[in-house]
């Protein structure tokens, strides 16, 4: 099945310093998609990118589409204290009835004041 | 503003005995999704509505069932809890069309005493 490899598994970074993780797989996603969860609660989407080589923002948030179309990098500057929390890319596909969602396994994102 | 709601957020229950998890929708969204999400692992599909086809993964125990009754509420049934099935219950949006990002509830943590 499809698998996604997402790294790194964890990241301990100084407050102000920009952050980067990416994730790889062995299939095609039509969209790939980046979430943010906080515990306790559920992910909260960061990005969406739907075209092979997209490059899209978010405030400090910056995420691109691999042109491949097998991967993705989610870039975050200027690291905040609330920036802390796991986040996961996810590869979406249209087959079948429903938008299926294949997850990576994450990156906890631990940010030192 | 358009949201995924679950109730409760927290619901505690006996091993064995019957518990019931809501997600209602303001979204208008076709399809509905539950997952299940254990510590520091990514969300696990358990099965989703689309429209009023229900669609069950190959792997989810036959103790978790699901009702749709409208297009706004749907249910997360789990006949005699075990132990094993303490975790978060995530439930997600999407539109039927493409491209349609999932859009995650708040969860509900449940616990098996």
């Amino acid at each position: 099945g499809q698998q996604l490899n997402q790294s790194p598994q964890s990241m301990f970074i100084q407050e102000g310093e920009d952050v980067s993780m990416n994730c790889t797989s062995s299939s095609i996603f039509n969209t790939w998609l980046w979430y943010k969860q906080d515990p306790g609660e559920g992910p909260v989407l960061l990005i969406a990118l739907y075209m092979a080589g997209e490059l899209t923002s978010n405030g400090r948030l910056t995420a691109q589409f691999g042109i491949t179309r097998k991967d993705s990098f989610l870039n975050i500057s200027a690291s905040i204290p609330s920036d802390v929390g796991i986040y996961f890319c996810a590869g979406q596909s249209s087959s079948g009835s429903a938008r299926q969602l294949t997850f990576g396994s994450g990156t906890q994102l631990t940010v030192l004041p | 503003d358009a949201m995924v709601i679950q109730n409760p957020r927290y619901q505690v229950t006996q091993f064995g005995k019957p518990v019931t998890l809501s997600c209602s929708q303001t979204l208008n969204h076709n399809v509905m999704y539950w997952y299940q999400q254990k510590s520091s692992q990514a969300p696990k599909l358990l099965f989703h509505y689309y429209d009023k086809d229900f669609n069950n993964e190959a792997d989810t125990p036959d103790n978790f069932q699901s009702r749709r009754p409208n297009t706004s509420f749907c249910f997360l049934d789990i006949r005699s809890p075990g132990l094993g099935d303490a975790a978060m219950y995530l439930c997600a949006t999407s539109r039927k069309k493409s491209p349609s990002p999932q859009h995650f509830g708040d969860g509900t943590r449940l616990s098996i005493l």
